[in-house]
């Protein structure tokens, strides 16, 4: 079965550091450009980042750049979004997402999401 | 940075009846646009991509239309379970962008 499962979500203070994880299974995950997007509590989506298959490729929305960095390991079937700097405005569902082809392409594949909540 | 604007933002629609979606983009996004369904507590599901074809399992009453800067969604006879919010997404360029949701309701 395709799967992508999200952890490393939580509580966080404003200012500090956290880092999300994706384990993707069930697919040839070095084949894909993988994505995070987000949804702040009752908002609408947000494209966070992206990296293409071998890391050649890597974007992001203009309200997290230079604050996270996304990441994959090919060989362990995983991506990574560190997140540094947090503030309330980073408080969302966030969720990885796998494109439907290996060329740019929609979001085919997501996973059930991890929760971040930036609060002193 | 391309902006997707969907129109409109809420569209109360009684079941059985036909259901039109709007999507614009502030520039060419050629045929790479997708639109996605949301229930709550639920991840998006893929609908449709490059504009027109439906994704694996979807429904024919779901089709999507458009190119350039115009898009639709047509849900052809509303069912309980299309009562969601419908996402508009451009592939086109990075940075990927997204649409602010049309939630469609029951009448």
């Amino acid at each position: 079965e395709v799967q992508l499962v999200e952890s490393g979500g939580g509580l966080v203070q404003p200012g500090r550091s956290l880092r999300l994880s994706c384990a993707a299974s069930g697919f040839t995950f070095d084949d894909y450009a993988m994505h995070w997007v987000r949804q702040a509590p009752g908002k609408g989506l947000e494209w966070v980042s992206g990296i293409s298959w071998n890391s050649g490729s890597i974007d992001y929305a203009d309200s997290v750049k230079g604050r996270f960095t996304i990441s994959r390991d090919n060989a362990k079937n995983s991506l990574y979004l560190q997140m540094n700097s947090l503030r309330a405005e980073d408080t969302a569902l966030y969720y990885c997402a796998r494109d439907l082809t290996p060329g740019d392409d929609a979001f085919d594949i997501w996973g059930q999401g991890t929760m971040v909540t930036v609060s002193s | 940075e391309m902006v997707m604007t969907q129109s409109p933002a809420t569209l109360s629609v009684s079941p059985g009846e036909r259901a039109t979606l709007s999507c614009r983009a502030s520039q060419s996004v050629n045929s790479n646009l997708a639109w996605y369904q949301q229930k709550p507590g639920q991840a998006p599901r893929l609908l449709i991509y490059g504009a027109s074809t439906r994704a694996t399992g979807i429904p024919a009453r779901f089709s999507g239309s458009g190119s350039g800067t115009e898009f639709t969604l047509t849900i052809s006879s509303l069912q309980s379970e299309d009562f969601a919010v419908y996402y508009c997404h451009q592939y086109n360029k990075w940075p990927r962008t997204f649409g602010q949701g049309t939630k469609v309701e029951i009448k």
